[in-house]
């Protein structure tokens, strides 16, 4: 258990209204990202943190906005939600493997969204 | 940016046999591929992973081989069961993200 939730865990709503999706860890780690998951593309990061108010685009950030305004919450906006953004968000964090220094990430349980 | 290949995208093998699946990457720079596995409704679950200064991991019946000079790296499942029916990502570190494959949608019969 890597101490991420992630809410709503489902959410329906309709082309053209915004929608915000929470990503929210107990342990203060530095990095969070957010991906999305479609059938035939694997996972594909939308935009991640590394600090509060520190945020970067990734590979599909547009139609995407993100916050962080304190360490244990990341959040996604969709500011006009599109058909095309129907899918699945996962969350995930970077921490240390074990004891040692190395990290890697670790992913929440997802949101899946629906955009009519 | 870093593109990550994998192969094959579904694979069926039976109860007891070994499953292998295989990803390739561009970035030289990457030097840390982690695989997860997902089931249904679940989130990605680290299972295995490998850095670049070693070349081959074993944990249990799961293994990973990392070729750098082919930019190539493998999963290895040894003596399958049910339960490892799911779909496997692997991925390679970009830097600062993982940049990850298509996935593999593994099913063991029984």
């Amino acid at each position: 258990d890597a101490g991420i939730t992630q809410s709503p865990r489902h959410k329906v709503t309709e082309t053209g209204t915004p929608v915000t999706l929470r990503c929210h860890q107990t342990e203060n780690h530095r990095y969070m990202y957010w991906y999305r998951q479609d059938p035939g593309h694997g996972l594909r990061l939308i935009h991640y943190s590394y600090g509060v108010k520190d945020t970067d685009k990734g590979e599909v950030s547009d139609g995407y906005s993100v916050s962080r305004s304190k360490t244990e919450d990341f959040l996604l906006t969709l500011e006009s939600a599109t058909s095309s953004q129907t899918s699945v968000y996962f969350c995930a964090i970077r921490k240390a493997l074990g004891q040692g220094i190395e990290e890697t990430q670790y992913f929440g349980p997802g949101t899946r969204l629906l955009v009519l | 940016g870093e593109n990550v290949e994998q192969h094959p995208s579904t694979l069926s093998v039976q109860e007891g046999d070994s499953a292998v699946i295989k990803c390739t990457y561009s970035d030289s720079a990457s030097n840390y591929f982690p695989w997860y596995k997902q089931e249904l409704g679940k989130g990605p679950q680290l299972i295995i992973d490998i850095r670049s200064n070693v070349g081959e991991k074993k944990d249990q019946r799961i293994a990973v081989t990392l070729n750098k000079t082919a930019k190539h790296f493998s999963l290895h499942i040894t003596e399958t069961q049910p339960e490892d029916s799911a779909v496997y990502f692997c991925a390679a570190d970009s830097g600062y993200a993982l940049n990850f494959g298509k996935g593999t949608s593994l099913l063991v019969t029984p």
